[in-house]
């Protein structure tokens, strides 16, 4: 069965550190994994996708890694902002199904 | 318009009432899904649209709920019978075709006391 576990599943820092938030898949056969993130009322938003071939991607704060190899990925965000409190999903598409299969996310609460 | 947009942004409904929860996709998506969110966890599937028809709807829970895309565009999530256990974020997505980026809208919260 397709499964996505990230971690941890909260997490709280100061303004301006640095954090890591790790995902783990099982899905198969791998197509490609996103990072969404969701500020609460809101609908998710995707921060980067990954394929196969990448093993890191940036947008911005956000650093996105990938390994295919063990099946895991992590978001780094650097300097946080009060901004980046939410919630973190990340999620991967099989190559095999149009339905990919979502993390229940990491909340992520940045203090001033 | 320029995103996906979601009506009402919030139900309350009494248990055994129909609610009808509307979606707007964005403009050329062939492809429509609908997820179903509770508190602390990740969107789950329920049903996904490519044009008017309903490619994939097994994530539906149970005969009570029902979705249409007559025209392929709109999309109205029909739910019978409500029950408190529905109570969720119920959320669409749209993409300009099948294995793309899904494009979320912001949500209906739905309350069933």
């Amino acid at each position: 069965k397709n499964q996505v576990e990230q971690s941890p599943q909260s997490l709280i820092i100061l303004e301006g550190k640095n954090c890591t938030l790790q995902c783990n898949y099982t899905v198969s056969p791998f197509s490609n994994l996103r990072w969404y993130k969701q500020d609460t009322g809101r609908g998710p938003v995707s921060l980067t996708i990954m394929t196969f071939s990448e093993n890191t991607k940036s947008n911005g704060r956000y650093t996105a890694t990938l390994d295919a190899d063990t099946k895991q990925s992590s978001l780094h965000i650097t300097a946080s902002q009060l901004s980046d409190s939410a919630s973190y999903i990340c999620v991967v598409s099989s190559g095999g199904s149009y339905i990919p299969t979502f993390g229940r996310g990491t909340s992520l609460i940045v203090h001033p | 318009g320029a995103g996906v947009s979601q009506t009402p942004s919030n139900k309350v409904t009494e248990k055994g009432k129909y609610v009808e929860l509307r979606c707007d996709p964005i403009s050329g998506h062939t492809a429509l899904y609908w997820y179903r969110q509770s508190l602390g966890q990740g969107p789950e599937f329920l049903i996904y649209f490519q044009g008017t028809g309903a490619a994939d709807d097994s994530g539906l829970p149970n005969d009570r709920f029902f979705a249409v895309r007559p025209e392929g565009s709109v999309s109205t999530l029909k739910i019978q019978r409500t029950e408190r256990g529905d109570s969720a974020v119920y959320l669409c997505a749209s993409s300009p075709k099948t294995g793309l980026e899904q494009f979320f809208g912001p949500g209906t919260r739905l309350t069933v006391l």
